[in-house]
């Protein structure tokens, strides 16, 4: 059984810096072809991506992100992490990471976790 | 990047009604296309994968089609557990992978 779940402060203060872990059971980041990714969504609004990290650890960024995010992995725990610099309170919302499949059909986020919400208050 | 445009982005129905979603996309993307349910305060959950392809587990209730920029999300005779919101995400290879805005299913 696959399962993801976010984890990391409920609560940030503009310009600092968040970091939040997923930590997942199931599959593996060590297998080929193993995939995550971390998707937002700020209260009431649409879902948003923002990054994936593959078993071969290349990474992707949503481009006008790009500069504040990073995304990394430690398999021997099976833990995903994605930093988020200077965070502000446009940034609030629930912040998801998810097993992502790429086959032919394109790319699925497939599991998810139950999201953690994260406010950006002074 | 390619927009996802859906509508309506709410709609009220009863239960055994069909229902009818669609989405657009910026770009053709093929069938690069899945849909999502998402109850409130949960987590999404992947529906239909490829356009057409269900998810295992998914009730055969649910339907999609379209390739292209055109895409339709089918809920057949409308049950309870349905109501919840519904977003499609374009899923060619390249990102940034984008979602709709949302579709919300309201009890009339």
């Amino acid at each position: 059984q696959v399962t993801l779940k976010e984890s990391g402060p409920a609560l940030v203060k503009p310009t600092q810096t968040l970091t939040l872990t997923c930590t997942h059971s199931g599959f593996s980041l060590g297998t080929s072809g193993t995939r995550v990714s971390w998707i937002r969504q700020p209260p009431g609004k649409a879902l948003e991506w923002l990054a994936r990290i593959d078993w071969d650890d290349t990474k992707f960024y949503s481009p006008p992100l790009r500069a504040r995010l990073t995304v990394s992995k430690d398999t021997s725990k099976n833990q995903v992490a994605l930093l988020m610099t200077d965070m502000d309170p446009l940034d609030t919302a629930t912040y998801y990471c998810a097993r992502t499949r790429y086959f032919s059909s394109g790319v699925q986020f497939d599991s998810w976790g139950q999201g953690i919400l994260v406010t950006v208050s002074s | 990047d390619i927009q996802m445009t859906q509508s309506p982005s709410s709609l009220s129905a009863s239960v055994g009604d069909r229902v009818t979603i669609t989405c657009r996309s910026s770009h053709n993307i093929n069938t690069y296309l899945n849909w999502y349910q998402q109850k409130p305060g949960k987590a999404p959950s992947l529906l239909i994968y490829a356009a057409s392809s269900l998810q295992s587990g998914v009730p055969s209730r649910f339907s999609g089609s379209g390739s292209g920029t055109d895409f339709t999300l089918i809920i057949n005779s409308l049950q309870p557990e349905d109501f919840a919101t519904y977003f499609c995400q374009q899923s060619s290879s390249v990102p940034p992978w984008t979602f709709g805005q949302g579709t919300r299913v309201e009890m009339k």
